[in-house]
């Protein structure tokens, strides 16, 4: 069965701090797709990225950055010189390629950020 | 525009009156899909359909009904809700193909309390 820990449930910094979110999953499957969410305090949840399980290569856009590590399981999120408006809660997600879990994503638990001005 | 409407945003009930969450997407796709938000649990789907006429149950079942009788629309039955369904819900929809992982499209949300 598939699985994402989010360990950190919540992380206060201060503006411009650089902050990272820390994302461990569990799967059989060896396709699969890596995704970040963010909610802010409106509620709605907003795509921030979507990665394959045969693209390691790390991401960067803007002030965010992605290290995917297979050997760890590993999917971080990393924003640099954080801002007020960062302060939402991260989803971490991963998605199955096929077989009764298709479509399925399992969430981890969340992540609380809280940037201070 | 390409959107997942829910109605209605904010719902406040009591136990055992049923009640219905609409889910409408307007992107001709084949799958939906609704979870259940809760806090340190993060979302979790209740129920999932490939397409008309066909849906299964999704990890958090329990207490809830859905149908696909058209394309567009994915509602979710409450038959006799309860105070352990207070949630915040989430329609999603996406497209099935052949070529890779199609992302999945959010509804705005669906805050429903049962007292």
């Amino acid at each position: 069965a598939q699985k994402v820990t989010q360990a950190q449930t919540e992380i206060s910094v201060v503006e411009k701090e650089d902050v990272t979110l820390d994302c461990v999953y569990e799967t059989r499957d060896t396709t699969y797709y890596l995704f970040w969410y963010k909610q802010p305090p409106s509620g709605e949840l907003v795509f921030l990225i979507r990665r394959n399980s045969f693209d390691e290569q790390n991401e960067i856009s803007g002030r965010y950055s992605w290290n995917f590590q297979k050997s760890t399981s590993s999917f971080n999120f990393t924003i640099t010189a954080s801002q007020v408006v960062d302060s939402a809660v991260y989803f971490c997600a991963l998605s199955e390629a096929g077989g009764t879990s298709y479509g399925k994503l399992t969430f981890g638990q969340g992540t609380i950020l809280t940037v201070h001005p | 525009e390409a959107q997942v409407t829910q109605n209605p945003r904010y719902l406040i009930t009591v136990t055992g009156k049923k009640l219905t969450v609409t889910c409408s997407q307007n992107m001709n796709h084949e799958y939906m899909s609704w979870y259940r938000q809760d806090p340190g649990l993060g979302l979790r789907q209740i129920y999932y359909s490939m397409n008309v006429e066909v849906t299964d149950k999704g990890d958090v079942p329990e207490g809830y009904k859905v149908s696909r009788k058209e394309k567009r629309n994915f509602p979710l039955i409450l038959e006799s809700p309860s105070p352990n369904q207070t949630s915040l819900y989430f329609c999603a929809s996406k497209a099935t193909g052949t070529s890779g992982y199609n992302e999945q499209f959010f509804g705005p949300g669906t805050r429903l309390t049962v007292l």
